[in-house]
């Protein structure tokens, strides 16, 4: 079946540590998006890329990097820079056009 | 940028009744979305609204589009204990930009047996 792969579910960060959390999707998407949950709140845009080898910022990029270097694949890279990473991160993927309609199953980063 | 005022913020109901939930924007939306999240998972898309007036339904769940392209609305009629689950409405400005798409802060529905 098609979709996209989170993983892992449940990731620890130590202090100062850079953790990178993986998307991977089946669906032949060529845009993909990640998105930060915080409890009681909405999805808030971190990066999105339309096509390989290009991404752009969204609203909440800061302490946050990415690549697009595969169709299947784009990475988020959560860096010591972002003091408040605790929170449930989402990957989605759409094909152009279209809104984000397929989304992973989340990845929960906690700090040590 | 734009905000999404989502209401009711959690809703608890027996088993059988119908549920409203409804979402309205400080902006002009020209797409609303409505999802469905259940614990430890990712959202799943319910029902996708393109025009203004647009009543759209999918099972026993409907969903408008309102005139003034402000708000919408999602109803769920006859509810049963899988339609537990925080139901978030989304807006974008523009069909094909996902840097457009804002979400409203979600309702958490219970189903009381």
């Amino acid at each position: 079946d098609g979709g996209i792969t989170q993983s892992p579910k449940y990731l620890f960060r130590k202090e100062g540590q850079n953790v990178t959390l993986s998307c991977e999707q089946n669906l032949n998407h060529d845009a993909m998006y990640w998105y930060r949950q915080d409890p009681g709140q909405g999805l808030r845009l971190i990066y999105y890329s339309q096509i390989v080898n290009d991404f752009q910022k969204g609203d909440i990029a800061e302490g946050y990097s990415v690549s697009r270097e595969k169709k299947e694949s784009f990475p988020l890279t959560v860096t010591s820079a972002q003091k408040n990473p605790t929170a449930f991160y989402l990957c989605a993927s759409s094909n152009p056009g279209l809104q984000p309609q397929h989304f992973g199953d989340g990845t929960r980063l906690s700090i040590l | 940028g734009q905000q999404l005022n989502q209401s009711p913020q959690s809703m608890f109901i027996q088993e059988g009744e119908d549920v409203s939930m409804n979402c309205t924007s400080s902006s002009i939306f020209n797409t609303w979305l409505w999802y469905k999240q259940e614990p430890g998972e990712g959202p799943v898309l319910l029902i996708a609204l393109y025009k203004a007036g647009e009543l759209t339904s999918n099972g026993r769940l409907t969903a408008q589009f309102g005139i003034t392209r402000k708000d919408s609305f999602l109803n769920i009629s006859a509810s049963i204990p899988s339609d537990v689950g925080i139901y978030f409405c989304a807006g974008s400005i523009s069909s094909g930009s996902a840097r457009q798409l804002t979400f409203g802060s979600g309702t958490q529905l219970t189903v009381l047996p």
